[in-house]
């Protein structure tokens, strides 16, 4: 059973297309998170949500839009893609909002390739 | 913004050897947490630290809070072809719900 799994695994998409990707974790946790990794591998939090509420929203262009129907999922949806959103994308979970003993939990990651 | 870097950027090894890496920054965190990234995986936590000067071993793996709560430190003890990867660092300043995660050590093991 895989603990917090993205689909899809790998996306290649055009310009100016819309994408999403969706986030499903069974661990029970409150806390979801996306992260981007870029080509360097830095490791950047774009979003989180606690139960279903917006908690973490950093400086990301509002092409980006994350939506949590419950707390077991967070879907990062991608209007108007652009060559640099390529990258790969991270969902994470945690049993709480500071990720307590558990630190996060990460999906395999989603590569996205605009072309 | 906060900024953690990490040292070395990466490195070569021979199996059987020691490795350390340490990870700075310019601010005080309250928890610092060590990941592994395996290939074509997600980072996948090894460490959890919540105090200063406190040392926690994970099997051959061992990191430590350091004492001015600015930086942590993790050792490998005889490393093995299977600890290749990035390994990164990431902290948790009070009142902040958010983990800054380190620049990455790229560790490759010789055999």
């Amino acid at each position: 059973d895989t603990a917090v799994s993205q689909t899809p695994k790998y996306l290649v998409t055009q310009m100016g297309n819309d994408k999403s990707i969706k986030c499903e974790q069974n661990l029970g946790h409150d806390t979801m998170y996306w992260y981007k990794q870029d080509s360097k591998k830095f490791l950047k939090i774009m979003f989180s949500y606690n139960n279903k509420e917006l908690i973490i929203n950093e400086t990301v262009p509002n092409r980006f839009s994350p939506k949590s129907p419950d707390k077991a999922h967070l879907n990062l949806h991608i209007n108007s893609l652009e060559l640099g959103d390529s990258a790969v994308y991270f969902c994470a979970s945690s049993p709480r909002l500071n990720g307590g003993n558990y630190g996060y939990t990460f999906g395999s990651g989603t590569r996205l390739t605009v072309v | 913004g906060q900024q953690l870097n990490q040292s070395p950027q990466s490195m070569f090894i021979q199996e059987g050897e020691d490795v350390s890496m340490n990870c700075t920054s310019s601010s005080i965190f309250n928890t610092w947490l060590w990941y592994k990234q395996d290939p074509g995986e997600g980072p996948v936590l090894l460490i959890a630290l919540y105090k200063a000067g406190e040392l926690t071993s994970n099997g051959r793996l061992t990191a430590q809070f350091g004492i001015t709560r600015k930086d942590s430190f993790l050792n490998i003890s005889a490393s093995i072809p299977s600890d290749v990867g990035i390994y990164f660092c990431a902290g948790l300043t009070s009142g902040t719900y958010k983990y800054i995660f380190g620049t990455g050590t790229r560790l490759k093991v010789l055999a």
